[in-house]
C-alpha cells in the first residue's frame, strides 16, 4: 500500500535552515507529482509547493517563494523540502502528499504522510 | 494567492443534510473545474473526499456530494453521522499553477 513518511522536522531559530524528507513506498514514485502542504498549530491547511512527476516544473506559494526549494530523487523514492531563512510563521506540521494520477499535472492529493513538525523559535 | 472563503462552522443533527460553501475568485474557482474537498479529523492527515468538482474517490461514501456554480463550490453531506464531525477544506487550482485552500469549516454533529 502507499506509504509516505516525513522526517527532518525539529526546532530551529529564525533565519536558520532545515531540510525535510519524505520517503515513499508502495507505488511507482517516479510517475507521480508530489506536494508539500503545511498546517500551523490550530490553523487551516496551506499549500506550499509541488514538483511534477518528471521534475520539469516546480511551483511555490508566495509565502515561501525564494526561501523554500522542492526537489526529488527518484532513485531514493524521496521528495525533499529545503527550507531556508526560516521565520516564526513557518512553524507548522508539514505534510507531503502524492497526486492522485500518474504522469500528469493533476492537482489532487490522495495519499498523505503523517506530517513532520517544524518549530521556528528564538 | 488568497485563500478561498468558507464558513467557519456548520452544524446539523444526525440524519440531516448540511452544505458547506467555498467561494473563490477569477484566479481560481471561477476559471477552473479543478476543485476538491478534503476531510480532516483531529490529529490526522487530510483525506481526499471530492475531486474534479463532483467526483468521489473509491471508498468515499455516497453521502458526500459536491457541485460548483460560477465562483462558488459546495459540499453536501447527507444523512449526517457522528463520524462526519471533522474539518472540511476546499481547494482549487489557480491561474499561477499553484493550489489554494479554503480556511476550513468545522462540522459539528449535534
Amino acid at each position: 500500500q502507499v506509504q509516505l513518511v516525513e522526517s527532518g522536522g525539529g526546532v530551529v531559530q529564525p533565519g536558520e535552515s532545515l531540510r525535510l524528507s519524505c520517503a515513499a513506498s508502495g507505488f511507482i514514485f517516479s510517475g507521480y507529482g508530489m506536494h508539500w502542504v503545511r498546517q500551523a498549530p490550530g490553523k487551516g491547511l496551506e499549500w506550499v509547493a509541488v514538483i511534477w512527476y518528471d521534475a520539469s516544473n516546480t511551483y511555490y506559494a508566495d509565502s515561501v517563494k525564494g526561501r523554500f526549494t522542492i526537489s526529488r530523487d527518484d532513485s531514493q523514492n524521496t521528495v525533499y523540502l529545503e527550507m531556508s531563512s526560516l521565520r516564526v510563521e513557518d512553524t507548522a506540521v508539514y505534510y507531503c502528499a502524492r497526486e492522485r494520477q500518474p504522469y500528469r499535472d493533476y492537482p489532487y492529493m490522495d495519499s498523505w504522510g503523517q506530517g513532520a513538525m517544524v518549530t521556528v523559535s528564538s | 494567492q488568497s485563500a478561498l472563503t468558507q464558513p467557519a462552522s456548520v452544524s446539523g443533527s444526525p440524519g440531516q443534510s448540511i452544505t458547506i460553501s467555498c467561494t473563490g475568485s477569477r484566479s481560481d474557482i471561477c476559471s477552473y473545474d479543478f476543485v476538491s474537498w478534503y476531510q480532516q479529523h483531529p490529529g490526522k492527515a487530510p483525506e481526499l473526499l471530492i475531486y474534479d468538482v463532483t467526483k468521489r474517490p473509491s471508498g468515499i461514501s455516497g453521502r458526500f456530494s459536491a457541485s460548483k456554480s460560477g465562483c462558488t463550490a459546495s459540499l453536501t453531506v447527507s444523512g449526517l453521522q457522528a463520524e462526519d464531525e471533522a474539518l472540511y477544506y476546499c481547494s482549487s487550482y489557480t491561474i499561477s499553477s499553484t493550489l489554494t485552500f479554503g480556511g476550513g469549516t468545522k462540522l459539528t454533529v449535534l
